[in-house]
């Protein structure tokens, strides 16, 4: 199956732990990105990486620290969670970075539910 | 500032009505411009963009830069497009990142 994965589906965890989401995509994609939705469903950018390079980093604590191994790989360290937390993360990829057409569809995971108790 | 608006949280038809829903951008220079859907338990999924001036599952969105606005149509509803529709922005020169819109949740009662 080509596409955009992620894990765990679902994460329920203490105030205080850390935790980390894990997202690949097989889809040959230089460009990935982690999305938040809230519980309004409002999505919002939190970082972008194009060929493991951090491009934004979207006002995000210093908690919250991507790591992107290689191209195809982009992961979600979480420091000290808060109850404010709890969101549904969605990782994506896009063909390439800045480009106008085709290349800038962002394909996205089936989302992490994280609940933080 | 750069911003989305979808003034609609719920939209609720009854099967073979006509369906609007609403987007409005804010975007100094040319936007370009999405529709992505969630459907239940499923990820979400583009359904459109203005450039290809294509119709999708019957659903067409015209872009009006004179009212900033990028709404979905559809002429007759389908119980099967109940979903989660988000309008989204993509600024060029920002990191490919995509601004939503809030979001409308339609609702097709048969």
């Amino acid at each position: 199956d080509t596409a955009v994965s992620q894990t765990p589906k679902y994460l329920v965890t203490q105030m205080g732990n850390d935790k980390s989401i894990k997202c690949e995509q097989n889809l040959g994609h230089d460009t990935m990105y982690w999305y938040k939705q809230d519980s309004k469903k409002f999505l919002k950018i939190m970082f972008s990486y194009n060929n493991k390079e951090l491009i934004i980093n979207e006002t995000v604590p210093n908690r919250f620290s991507p790591k992107s191994p290689d191209k195809a790989h982009l992961n979600l360290h979480i420091n000290s969670l808060e109850l404010g937390d709890s969101a549904v993360y969605f990782c994506a990829s896009s063909q390439a970075l800045q480009t106008s057409g085709r290349e800038n569809e962002q394909f996205f995971g089936p989302g992490t539910r994280l609940t933080v108790l | 500032a750069q911003r989305v608006t979808q003034p609609e949280k719920l939209l609720s038809v009854f099967k073979g009505a006509p369906v609007e829903l609403k987007c409005n951008y804010s975007y100094s220079g040319s936007p370009e411009l999405f529709w992505y859907v969630q459907y239940s338990r499923q990820r979400l999924q583009l359904l459109l963009r203005h450039i290809s001036r294509e119709s999708i599952k019957g659903f067409t969105a015209d872009l009006n830069k004179g009212e900033t606005s990028f709404h979905l149509k559809k002429p007759f509803a389908q119980e099967e497009d109940s979903a989660m529709y988000y309008c989204a922005l993509f600024p060029y020169n920002q990191g490919g990142k995509l601004i939503f819109g809030q979001g409308t949740e339609l609702s097709v009662k048969p």
